[in-house]
């Protein structure tokens, strides 16, 4: 089945421990991204990738960081959680950046930072 | 720059009558791409449709049908005959750059049986 997988779905942690977030599609998708959910503000994106080794910017990139080590597989990682960084998290996928295909996207992972 | 702007911040409707869901969008792009999304109470993200600026064609899918008119830049969603199951929240979003989507803050939509 065509799906993009994350991990862990729920996680709670404490101010400064770091941690990742797994992604990964099984698609052979060229793109790909993550974004975060907050009440009132929508999905923004924090970092995307073109390809493997290809990352950028998204709109909201402080205190992320990102990987694209393999085509399959793009892990967000927070370096020194805060509070702030508490949010819905969502990676999504597509086949090509030029195409404009429908990005397709992981079922959320609900971080809480205390 | 790009903005899409959903006003309608929450929706309630009593099952089976029509609603539209309202998004507008700002672009200097001259092409570009709109999607609507679906959000149930599940969580996850459901494509709905896409739409290229160069597609003013109204389009239906069973329920639900999408108007794009680029002269008000605005790309409405219907769902006639509501159904409890179409309650969730409701994204519209723009692309921009190679792939990038810049999304509205959403409309909760709550069917009331």
């Amino acid at each position: 089945e065509a799906q993009v997988t994350q991990n862990p779905r729920y996680l709670i942690t404490v101010t400064g421990k770091k941690l990742t977030v797994t992604c990964s599609q099984n698609m052979n998708h060229e793109y790909m991204s993550w974004y975060r959910q907050d009440p009132g503000l929508g999905l923004r994106q924090i970092y995307y990738s073109m390809n493997v080794e290809v990352t950028d910017k998204g709109d909201v990139p402080e205190g992320y960081k990102v990987s694209r080590k393999e085509k399959r597989n793009f892990p967000l990682i927070l370096e020194s959680p805060s509070p702030n960084q508490t949010s819905l998290y969502f990676c999504a996928s597509s086949l090509s950046r030029g195409a404009a295909k429908e990005q397709f996207f992981g079922p959320g992972t609900r971080l809480t930072v205390l | 720059a790009q903005k899409v702007t959903q006003a309608q911040t929450e929706i309630s409707v009593v099952e089976k009558e029509d609603v539209t869901l309202d998004c507008v969008y700002e672009t200097r792009d001259t092409t570009y791409y709109l999607f609507w999304y679906k959000q149930p109470p599940s969580g996850e993200l459901v494509f709905l449709i896409r739409r290229n600026s160069f597609d003013e064609q109204n389009e239906i899918s069973g329920r639900y049908s999408w108007n794009f008119q680029k002269s008000t830049s605005s790309f409405n969603f219907t769902i006639t005959a509501s159904q409890v199951v179409d309650s969730a929240v409701y994204f519209c979003a723009l692309r921009r750059g190679a792939n990038n989507l810049f999304f509205g803050t959403g409309t909760r939509l709550t069917v009331i049986p």
